[in-house]
């Protein structure tokens, strides 16, 4: 079974300050991991995701993503906050080898002050 | 702006009453995923489409039914509805059948069900 877990359901940085989003995923088989941003009155936007390529994944709008199998994690950072950050994150996770179904965490909303 | 297309945007209706979601994929992708956001739930697989057919069913109640047809638009059949149904509805397209594929999102339809 899958699961996504993240921690912190509200962030708030200031703007230009490091970015840094939390998620921990449970997999029984390795992952395909996401991140999404959803902002107000939108649908969701993928951001980056990691399908066992490389660790340190890039993505949209200077934001990347490190896998960490040791810590089942998959944690969003951004060295700069913009004040056009400001939305809704979601971490999902998708079981290689089964349905691959997501499973998608909570999310986090991303607060951006000046 | 995704390029997928969902009618309409704002639902309002009584419980016990049947809706129907449309969603229009981006040119060319033969894929169509359903996803249910609500308060209580988060954010939930509802079901997949490729070309047609059905490929992949997630926590989708009885009540509800999807179809792919041949011009590859879906429709989602929400009916008997309940105050628990109100949520937003996304329905997402890609061009093949893999969720490691990138998915891009519409704007949803916001189901309110009084």
């Amino acid at each position: 079974a899958q699961s996504v877990t993240q921690l912190g359901s509200h962030v708030s940085v200031s703007e230009g300050a490091l970015v840094l989003l939390r998620c921990n995923y449970s997999s029984s088989v390795p992952p395909y991991l996401f991140w999404y941003v959803q902002y107000p009155n939108q649908g969701l936007q993928l951001l980056l995701k990691y399908t066992s390529a490389a660790t340190l994944v890039k993505g949209i709008n200077g934001f990347e993503a490190e896998f960490k199998k040791s810590e089942t994690s998959f944690h969003l950072t951004k060295p700069s906050a913009h004040m056009s950050d400001a939305a809704e994150y979601f971490c999902a996770v998708s079981e290689k080898g089964g349905s691959y179904i997501p499973t998608f965490g909570r999310g986090t909303s991303l607060i951006v002050h000046p | 702006d995704s390029g997928v297309t969902q009618t309409p945007k704002h639902l309002i209706t009584a419980t016990g009453q049947r809706v129907t979601l449309r969603c229009s994929p981006r040119s060319g992708d033969l894929s169509v995923y359903w996803y249910q956001q609500s308060l209580d739930q988060g954010l939930q697989f509802l079901i997949h489409y490729y070309n047609g057919e059905e490929r992949a069913k997630g926590n989708i109640l009885e009540r509800f039914s999807a179809q792919q047809f041949p011009d590859l638009h879906s429709e989602l059949n929400l009916s008997s509805l309940e105050l628990g149904d109100s949520a937003l509805y996304f329905c997402a397209s890609s061009v093949g059948q893999g969720f490691m594929e990138t998915q891009y999102f519409g704007p949803g339809t916001r189901l309110l069900v009084l």
